[in-house]
């Protein structure tokens, strides 16, 4: 079946450049996560949505990172005025939904392929 | 300090080498416990779920000891497929973002 999506796999941005960049999850999955990879590091979460409500943003490094899931299913994450420090994979995860806080009902998380994002 | 804490490696072993990662958690809250392999270039995959009575699956045991906040992953056997980057992974208390290690690289070499 069709995994999460992502597009576009790669991009090269101009700095000060605003950029998009798009999730598709796992049809009918509840949950969906963006996090940020940098080179040589763990993916760090950035925000999580639950359908279209956007329930934590902690993970948004500035103000010039946004993100929306208007219809509860596709996401875009925006970048706007990119700077270098934003080059970085950008990943997307999506969960069944949310089974609460007992030990081994964590939904598993499925990633995407991730988008490259380079910044010069 | 770090919230999640792992060796980054590499690891370089011959085929048949049994290899074992340990990783340390900041957080006592912490809620559920993972290891997740990832590829050059690739996404995150989970490996396997650890629980505080241990679990294997197959090649693969994995221990956790909530009192020292630490996990660990054995790998008996190795296989030169299982060269890749091992992410040890936790969840707080009161969400479920993965709050990610910065890896171990394990390199299986013939």
């Amino acid at each position: 079946g069709a995994g999460v999506s992502q597009s576009p796999r790669y991009k090269v941005a101009k700095r000060g450049q605003d950029v998009a960049l798009r999730c598709d999850p796992i049809s009918g999955h509840v949950s969906l996560f963006w996090y940020q990879q940098a080179l040589g590091q763990g993916p760090e979460f950035l925000t999580y949505f639950q359908n279209e409500a956007q329930l934590d943003k902690s993970g948004l490094p500035s103000d010039r990172f946004f993100a929306e899931r208007p219809e509860g299913s596709v996401s875009t994450l925006k970048i706007q005025r990119t700077q270098q420090e934003d080059s970085a994979v950008y990943l997307c995860a999506s969960s069944l939904g949310f089974s609460g806080g007992i030990q081994g009902s964590q939904e598993t998380q499925y990633f995407g392929p991730g988008t490259r994002l380079l910044v010069l | 300090r770090k919230e999640v804490e792992q060796d980054p490696g590499p690891f370089n072993v011959p085929e048949g080498a049994t290899v074992a990662f340990n990783c340390t958690y900041s957080n006592s809250a912490s809620q559920s416990f993972f290891w997740y392999r990832q590829d050059c270039r690739k996404e995150p995959k989970l490996l396997m779920s650890v629980y505080s009575s241990g679990n294997e699956d197959g090649r693969f045991t994995a221990q956790l000891n909530r009192a020292s906040q630490y996990i660990s992953l054995l790998i008996r056997d190795s296989k030169l497929s299982d060269s890749a980057t091992y992410l040890c992974v936790v969840t707080w208390e009161y969400g479920n973002k993965l709050v990610f290690g910065a890896g171990t690289i394990l390199r299986v070499k013939s």
